[in-house]
């Protein structure tokens, strides 16, 4: 079936480490959503990419979109602690006339202060 | 923050009862979704509400039933669930179009249910 993978499912970084979350589908898709859920939590949205080869920063979050629309990456320069949750990825499936979002597996992010 | 308000927050339940899950939306959005968030599987959609229509229904068992009365209320009624249901129950919302919708959802807190 179609599926959004993410990778890796965990990542523990020290604090102003890099870190980078993948997102692969099997099928394209007419965009990609971002969402992050701290723990206790429930998932917030981040941000919407829409076009080919899109890239976006929000402070020091860069998304990316891929040329093929079939993947996107998450990118945090400089992890605080207040980046520790998990995120995931969502898109909508083109062409299946599904209305709703396909969820990512999510990739927790764990930061050492 | 959220404009999406879900409950009860916590539920115990045994296998026998029969009880709801009630959702509330208080942002405007034609779409209302119900989602189970457990270790094993981070996030499962269960049924889409388009304009309080059922849309897809993730063949999910039928002892989860769910109800739109209108745009703005969701409800996931429960009956002779098993342990293994116990998981998170997060209700979200977005706006959608006729064709494929791209929006944004807005979850609620969730219900975090327990069967014994």
């Amino acid at each position: 079936g179609q599926q959004v993978m993410q990778i890796p499912q965990y990542q523990h970084v020290q604090e102003g480490e890099d870190f980078t979350t993948y997102c692969n589908s099997s099928t394209t898709l007419s965009n990609i959503q971002w969402y992050k859920q701290r723990p206790g939590g429930h998932p917030v949205f981040l941000i919407q990419l829409v076009k080919s080869g899109e890239v976006k920063k929000q402070k020091r979050l860069t998304f990316q979109f891929g040329e093929a629309k079939k993947n996107s990456s998450l990118h945090i320069t400089a992890t605080q602690t207040t980046d520790v949750g998990t995120y995931f990825c969502a898109g909508y499936i083109q062409d299946t006339g599904r209305r709703a979002l396909t969820f990512g597996s999510g990739t927790r992010l764990q930061v050492q202060p | 923050e959220t404009g999406v308000t879900q409950t009860p927050r916590h539920l115990v339940m045994g296998m026998t009862n029969k009880k709801s899950l009630k959702c509330e939306q208080h942002l405007g959005h034609n779409a209302m979704y119900w989602y189970k968030q457990s270790a094993k599987k981070p996030l499962e959609l269960m049924f889409v509400y388009s304009l309080e229509e059922r849309v897809e229904n993730n063949s999910v068992p039928s002892r989860f039933s769910p109800e739109c009365p209108n745009s703005s209320h969701l409800f996931l009624h429960l009956h002779t669930l098993q342990p293994e249901d116990s998981a998170l129950y997060l209700c979200a919302s977005s706006q959608t179009t006729p064709g494929l919708a791209t929006y944004e959802q807005y979850f609620g807190p969730g219900t975090r249910l327990t069967v014994t």
